[in-house]
């Protein structure tokens, strides 16, 4: 089983959508969780860290269920811009403190 | 944008020589990472650095090796490329330990072809 796993889509949905993407973790013991977002060809960038008590950005909801061990990522009224794959990470300490990536989860927002 | 740029983005090479890639940052922050991305697969570690001298391997580090003269470069080698280590090769760098809610800044990459 991998350590993150995450649906690879891709979802495609019209702008204005509401998208949800969830990924699951498999180390109870991680301790910091990620979304980042890539671009086709280019570097991963964070879009958010996501907390125990969930966070929001702009159109963008993070949630985190430790007891099932998911992350959510909420994108409401979805952009052309948002078409990208967004990528999950997860930390934990595993002889030393590392950033587990997700395969990522491909969304394309068509007009 | 963080100030990291790989040399060279693109590189085509045959079985068996060596290839070596340059991760420079403007930053001057502690930790340098390598990983590679492959389809199918999430980022994977290499090597990473904690600080001067200080390296140690990640989950994929066989075939490869690293140094870290100065806080701004991070080099990885390939002492004999083979076909598996063809993939997109990312650098990044983090302030302090990635563990507490601390961003990692990726290079551009370098996309690497071992023929």
């Amino acid at each position: 089983r991998k350590e993150v796993e995450q649906d690879p889509g891709p979802f495609n949905v019209p702008e204005g959508a509401t998208v949800a993407f969830n990924c699951t973790y498999s180390n109870s013991a991680s301790q910091s969780f990620f979304w980042y977002r890539q671009d086709c060809r280019k570097e991963p960038k964070l879009l958010m860290s996501v907390y125990s008590s969930g966070n929001e950005d702009g159109r963008f909801t993070a949630q985190l269920n430790r007891a099932s061990q998911y992350i959510s990522l909420l994108i409401r009224d979805s952009k052309l811009s948002d078409s990208a794959t967004y990528l999950c990470v997860v930390t934990f300490s595993g002889g030393y403190n590392k950033l587990i990536f997700g395969a990522g989860t491909r969304l394309a927002v068509h007009p | 944008d963080a100030g990291i740029t790989q040399s060279p983005r693109h590189k085509v090479t045959e079985t068996g020589t060596p290839v070596t890639l340059r991760c420079h940052q403007t930053e001057n922050h502690r930790y340098m990472y390598w990983y590679r991305q492959d389809p199918g697969h999430g980022l994977r570690l290499i090597h990473y650095s904690y600080g001067v001298k200080d390296t140690d391997k990640g989950e994929v580090s066989d075939g490869y090796s690293v140094s870290r003269s100065k806080t701004e470069d991070f080099l990885l080698t390939l002492e004999s490329a083979t076909s598996s280590q063809t993939s997109v090769y990312f650098c990044a760098i983090s302030e302090t330990d990635p563990e507490y809610y601390n961003e990692q800044f990726f290079g551009p990459g370098t996309r690497l072809t071992v023929l």
